[in-house]
This record gives structure tokens, C-alpha cells and sequence, in this order.
């Protein structure tokens, strides 16, 4: 299974924007990374995934750099709600198009 | 959309006895289901894929005996934990598999809290 390597955590100010950055140097061409955050004693929740273009959504921005060997997940002004765990995570075709865990990212956000 | 319904959220059973987890897609069809675990201050642990129609895909260490994965329609997975002894004890959740334009879509149950006692 392709990795991903992610810090253990971060910490952000709320109202401050918050990178969180994703180093997965033996991507291969056909693999969709992924970003999921999980609340504790929840199910993880869907937040952006992407293939080569950088991308948008209401939730956040996902920045690929140009050899898609990382990524940057972007929370453009993060609120209390946006502490959790926070999962990079390559989708690779070769092994079943499974979702493969690391141990992710804890974003605490102070007020 | 995509909206993955699990159930019960939390359980209590006594060693040896079995449990039965239910993992629903409740507004797309899922041919593909998958189970994890996860222990305290840990990450997911992928136990299997559940594939609709045809037998569950264990991952390496995983005792397929022990986990009964049951597929039998395009929105609803089972997982029975049997015999089940407090090692045991966990938060497993399902995911649900969409097809999406350009692959694939991932959906997750809110958890099932098991302890046993």
C-alpha cells in the first residue's frame, strides 16, 4: 500500500487558516489522495481528495504539488469544530481501491 | 447524499457470546463494504472488504471465523463478532464504497462501540 506521512499534530488559532501537510514521495500516477478528519468516538467524515489540480470545496482546499509527491490541506479560517484527527490517505487502484489509515494529524484549535 | 447508517452505536455482551454489527447505505447502492477497528488513540485498522454476493476479502491477521462479514444485499453489510472475549472490545466501522465520476466515493458509519464484559 502506498504511505503517507503526516506530523502527529498541529495547533492552530481559531479564525487563523491551518496547512496540514501530507508527504507521500512513492505515489504512483493512479492514486487519488484523500483527506477524511475523525471526532472522537465518531466514524471518520469526507473532506477533499484530489489527482494532480489543486482543489476546492466548502470545506477546505486541497494544494498537490506539481510531482504529487505531497500535499497541503488547507482550512482557510478554522473554528473549535475543526479539531480532530486528520487522515491523508492514498486510494491505489493495484490494491482494491482500498482506504488505508495512517496514524493522521491531531489539529487542536485554541480560542 | 451518501449517508452510511450503522447500528447498534454502542453494545455490551458477555464473553461468548456473539454480536451482530449493521452497516446500511441508505441512499446509494454499495457493492463494496468495508470494516475497520479501532482501538483507543489509535488509527483505523482495516479488517475486510465486503463485496455483495461473494464471500468477504480478509486482511493479513484477521480471523475470518471470528469476524463473519454477511454481504446479502446492495445496502446492507453485516459483521458478527463470535465468541466474542474482551480483547475484543473495540469501535468498529463500516464504510460504504459509491461509484463517483471519477472513481470512487467512500462514505462511514458514526461507529460501533463494543464492550465485553
Amino acid at each position: 500500500d502506498a504511505k503517507t506521512t503526516q506530523p502527529n499534530s498541529m495547533e492552530s488559532n481559531e479564525e487563523e487558516p491551518v496547512h496540514l501537510p501530507c508527504n507521500h514521495s512513492t505515489i504512483s500516477g493512479t492514486d487519488y489522495i484523500h483527506w477524511y478528519r475523525q471526532l472522537p468516538s465518531q466514524g471518520p467524515e469526507y473532506v477533499i481528495h484530489g489527482l494532480t489540480s489543486n482543489v476546492n470545496n466548502r470545506m477546505a482546499s486541497l494544494a498537490i504539488a506539481e510531482d504529487r509527491k505531497s500535499s497541503t490541506l488547507i482550512l482557510h479560517r478554522a473554528t473549535l469544530r475543526d479539531a480532530a484527527v486528520y487522515y491523508c490517505i492514498l486510494r491505489d487502484w493495484e490494491y482494491g481501491n482500498k482506504l488505508v489509515f495512517g496514524a493522521g494529524t491531531i489539529l487542536r484549535v485554541k480560542s | 447524499g451518501a449517508v452510511v447508517s450503522q447500528h447498534p452505536s454502542r453494545v455490551i455482551c458477555k464473553s461468548g457470546t456473539s454480536v451482530k454489527i449493521e452497516c446500511r447505505s441508505l441512499d446509494f447502492q454499495a457493492t463494496t463494504m468495508f470494516w475497520y477497528r479501532q482501538f483507543p488513540k489509535q488509527s483505523l485498522m482495516l479488517m475486510a472488504t465486503s463485496n455483495e454476493g461473494s464471500k468477504a476479502t480478509y486482511e493479513q491477521g484477521v480471523e475470518k471465523d471470528k469476524f463473519l462479514i454477511n454481504h446479502a444485499s446492495l445496502t446492507l453489510s453485516t459483521l458478527t463478532v463470535t465468541s466474542a472475549h474482551p480483547e475484543d472490545s473495540s469501535f468498529y466501522i463500516c464504510s460504504a464504497r459509491k461509484v463517483t465520476p471519477d472513481g470512487y466515493g467512500y462514505t462511514f458509519g458514526s461507529g460501533t462501540r463494543l464492550t465485553v464484559v
